[in-house]
């Protein structure tokens, strides 16, 4: 069964700093994998899809890396700002309906 | 605007009541989902359907039910409101074809059940 795991729960970073947000995965046999952005109340913002074949993807500050033989993606933020505080949900379709398997979450503060 | 669009934003119910979340898409998507979010974790998948007149359960799709008689509407149906189900509510759709996986969601129904 896939489970996604997101390390870490929660991050305070002061403004300007890149980071970088950490998503795992069970099963290596995925279709794509896409990351999410979450404000408080709101619902999702898709951010980077990123298919099976394809190493990563950028999206001006956002860049997100796929290694599915050790069943990984990272989300870069580069140069960030109060602004990126969110939090951030990465997820793998189940299989080819496409239903999503989330993982928890990573809760990201950027200090001014 | 295109989009998902969820009604009602805020609920309050007493158990053992009934409601419907309703969730509409304008996109002409095939694809459509019910997930639910417990406070600080990932969304659950609930129900889905893959076109008109046809719907699957998901990963926690007890004490709910759902129905999809148009592509642009997909409502959930909550029975018998147990405390259980307090949650928050998304609805998704998603197209079809290789530039369209990616998924499209609604702003959320915040469901309360006393």
């Amino acid at each position: 069964k896939q489970e996604v795991t997101q390390i870490p729960a929660a991050l305070s970073v002061p403004e300007g700093e890149n980071l970088v947000l950490n998503c795992s995965f069970t099963d290596s046999a995925i279709y794509n994998l896409q990351w999410f952005r979450q404000d408080p109340g709101k619902g999702l913002t898709s951010l980077l899809l990123i298919q099976s074949s394809q190493r990563e993807q950028t999206s001006g500050r956002l860049n997100a890396s796929l290694d599915k033989s050790s069943g990984r993606s990272t989300l870069y933020i580069a140069a960030s700002q109060p602004g990126d505080s969110a939090t951030y949900l990465c997820a793998v379709p189940m299989d080819s309906s496409y239903k999503l398997i989330f993982g928890s979450g990573t809760r990201l503060l950027v200090r001014p | 605007n295109a989009g998902v669009t969820q009604t009602p934003k805020f609920r309050i119910l007493k158990i053992g009541q009934s409601m419907t979340l309703q969730c509409t898409q304008d996109m002409n998507h095939n694809y459509m989902y019910w997930y639910r979010q417990d406070p600080g974790m990932g969304l659950k998948l609930i129900y889905y359907s893959v076109g008109a007149g046809i719907t699957d359960k998901g990963e926690v799709p007890n004490g709910y039910n759902v129905s999809r008689s148009t592509t642009e509407d997909f409502p959930l149906r909550l029975e018998l409101a147990a405390p259980s189900q307090t949650s928050v509510y998304f609805c998704a759709s998603r197209g079809q074809g290789a530039v369209n996986y990616g998924y499209t969601f609604g702003s959320g129904t915040r469901l309360t059940v006393v």
